[in-house]
């Protein structure tokens, strides 16, 4: 029951370096989804998926690029990484529901907690 | 931006007492849901309203949704010191096609602390 997973648990970058954080689920979910979690500001949409090879920006998609050649996996790339990307990333998966209700209950990982020098 | 805003920001009750937590937003809906974050955990998933159904409970939960208010109410009720957590509403927004949109918005959430 693995669920899921999230690779790393923390890391601390330096500004400029780039990244991937490692997101895979096992329970064969349509969608996909990162969300980033700061202090006082909830959580927020960065990047989102429906299924493999199709990937859409969340609300603060600036960045940040993703790809999803799998249902399992969808990585997360900090390109340049800067200050203001220190946070709490979540990584999140859900079956699509059919009709008018589309977005169902999300399944989260434990979080990779980045800290960008 | 946030589309679902929690109230109040942080609440704390005796164990066994009931707790009540408010959840409003801006736009029209497909449907809401409730998530609690124990700290330094993510979130997990309580409870799902849609748009067309007045109330819902889970065990101890109790959620109410009022679509012309635009408002949601969280009700734990005989709440226990493991009941300590973040509490969040989420909300997926009806999109162009009358569909969802795909993006669920969370608020900032209700941080909960029940004492022994």
């Amino acid at each position: 029951n693995a669920g899921v997973t999230q690779t790393p648990k923390f890391q601390v970058l330096k500004t400029g370096q780039s990244m991937t954080l490692q997101c895979a689920q096992d329970m064969n979910h349509e969608y996909m989804s990162w969300y980033r979690q700061d202090p006082g500001m909830g959580l927020r949409l960065i990047h989102y998926s429906v299924g493999a090879g199709i990937t859409d920006q969340g609300e603060v998609p600036n960045g940040y690029n993703v790809s999803r050649s799998t249902t399992e996996d969808f990585p997360l790339r900090l390109l340049s990484a800067a200050p203001s990307q220190t946070s709490v990333y979540f990584c999140a998966s859900s079956y699509l529901r059919t009709g008018p209700t589309n977005t169902g209950e999300l399944f989260f990982g434990e979080g990779s907690r980045l800290t960008v020098l | 931006s946030q589309q679902g805003e929690e109230d109040p920001q942080a609440l704390s009750i005796q164990e066994g007492e009931n707790a009540t937590m408010n959840c409003s937003y801006k736009t029209s809906i497909n449907n809401l849901q409730w998530y609690r974050q124990n700290s330094g955990r993510g979130l997990v998933h309580l409870i799902l309203i849609r748009s067309n159904e007045r109330e819902k409970h889970s065990g101890r939960l109790r959620v109410t949704l009022d679509t012309s208010k635009k408002s949601s109410s969280l009700l734990i009720t005989a709440s226990r010191a493991a009941d300590t957590a973040s509490y969040f509403c989420a909300t997926d927004a009806t999109g162009e096609s009358g569909a969802g949109s795909y993006q669920l918005t969370f608020g900032k959430g209700t941080k909960l602390s029940v004492i022994p």
